[in-house]
């Protein structure tokens, strides 16, 4: 009964392929988030999306996008994959506009070689 | 530009004693702080929460106080436990397009 998950927990892949990092949340949350954790283990968000609003930080570039099928998941497609691009990346959601506390799923580490 | 520092990277603490961490920002913009305990190979888990209203919260062993004018918070856990050894990271929310920034954590290991 997991909370939030994410798939695959490890990925390694080439420069250049294209991948996706797939989250499901089973708490009826409707705001749900991309986070990605670097080397210097800073987390810095990525995105925040609910079902009527799509916020992305301007730092990411957008070989990156979320895509969510339903309310339940929010999916991370990544294009044209950089070393760069080699982190953490943690799924998250929250209740909405009124509790800001997030439930992160557990993680996927992404190497890029 | 980091707008949530965690100065200390790291903390050892006896326990049964108190451990004191600390986070400063920079954004008067933020309205609500929290904080988040991470184990290794684990997602961060939401600890407890201040509202930029207030200037303490309190959940059992843990209580967040809040200085607005020294853009300065702090998380106190007494009395530690060994249990409580993790990563603790500090986050804000902006109030403009909520986004959330966290500071780099801090690694607390309690001694038995």
């Amino acid at each position: 009964d997991t909370a939030v998950s994410q798939t695959p927990k490890y990925l390694v892949t080439q420069m250049g392929n294209d991948k996706s990092i797939k989250c499901e949340q089973n708490l009826g949350h409707d705001t749900m988030y991309w986070y990605k954790q670097d080397s210097k283990k800073f987390l810095k968000i990525m995105f925040s999306y609910n079902n009527k609003e799509l916020i992305i930080n301007e730092t990411v570039p957008n070989r990156f996008s979320p895509k969510s099928p339903d309310k339940a998941h929010l999916n991370l497609h990544i294009n044209s994959l950089e070393l760069g691009d080699s982190a953490v990346y943690f799924c998250a959601s929250s209740q909405g506009t009124s509790r800001y506390e997030q439930y992160f799923g557990p993680g996927t580490r992404l190497t890029v070689t | 530009d980091q707008q949530v520092k965690q100065n200390s990277p790291s903390l050892s603490v006896q326990e049964g004693r108190i451990s004191i961490l600390n986070c400063d920002y920079t954004n008067s913009m933020f309205d609500y702080f929290l904080w988040y305990k991470k184990y290794p190979a684990e997602g961060p888990t939401f600890l407890i929460s201040i509202s930029s209203i207030k200037d303490k919260n309190e959940d059992g062993r843990f209580t967040v106080f809040l200085n607005k004018s020294a853009k300065h918070l702090s998380l106190h856990i007494v009395p530690s436990q060994p249990g409580d050894s993790a990563v603790y990271f500090c986050a804000a929310r902006s109030n403009t397009g909520n986004q959330f920034y966290f500071g780099t954590g801090t690694s607390l290991t309690v001694i038995p």
